[in-house]
């Protein structure tokens, strides 16, 4: 079974509208660690956020907002007032404090049109 | 400069002819791992590294091998590429897993396979 789950495969949003990234998680650990990671097109793989499972606090780091849910096990990502340097590929990923591995979703890839 | 390198960054190579990827961490790093990565699925595990001599397969081990020797080398061999293996490979490395450390990626190799 898939752990993470990211359902939107593309999505195109004109800039300066907001647009939200799902990601639906699945573990049975009490105690887990939520990531994203954005891949422009240049192909790196950049750390945008991490989240331990006790912390459900949402995080704002300027246009970016994460809306951390243990009710629905969802990590959404929102850009608000988005740019053409958004266009990315993100991911969402899970570790385990039990486990040895890294789990990843499959990716959303967000196209800002200018 | 803290930082996770690759090499080589483009390989074309034929069936059969085994090859390796190099993987060097200069941050005293635990953790080490190898994914690839494929069009609509995201990045998957290969394998992994808890510590020195301490390796385990991911998700998708076959046909890959690794060896842990050092605390900062982790290669990637494959013995007899197939062009099932043609991807784009992203080696990663993280202080630990259990304290929820977010992975550190190095720049990808993409890899073909004739």
């Amino acid at each position: 079974a898939q752990k993470v789950t990211q359902a939107q495969t593309e999505i195109s949003v004109v800039e300066k509208e907001d647009v939200t990234l799902d990601c639906v998680y699945e573990t049975r650990d009490t105690t887990y660690y939520l990531f994203w990671y954005k891949q422009p097109p240049s192909g790196e793989l950049v750390f945008l956020i991490r989240r331990n499972s006790f912390d459900e606090q949402n995080e704002i780091s300027g246009r970016y907002s994460w809306n951390f849910q243990k009710s629905t096990s969802s990590f959404n990502f929102t850009i608000t007032a988005s740019q053409v340097v958004d266009s990315a590929v993100y991911f969402c990923a899970l570790s385990e404090h039990t486990g040895n591995q890294f789990y990843f979703g499959t990716g959303t890839s967000l196209t800002v049109i200018p | 400069e803290a930082q996770v390198t690759q090499n080589p960054r483009y390989l074309i190579t034929v069936t059969g002819k085994k090859l390796t990827v190099t993987c060097s961490q200069n941050m005293n790093h635990e953790y080490m791992s190898w994914y690839r990565q494929d069009p609509g699925l995201g990045l998957r595990q290969i394998y992994y590294s808890m510590n020195v001599e301490v390796t385990d397969k991911g998700d998708v081990p076959e046909g890959y091998k690794v060896s842990r020797k050092e605390k900062r080398n982790f290669p990637l061999i494959l013995e007899s590429p197939s062009p099932n293996q043609t991807s784009l490979y992203f080696c990663a490395s993280s202080l630990s897993l259990a304290g929820g450390y977010e992975q550190f990626f190095g720049p990808g190799t993409r890899l073909t396979v004739l």
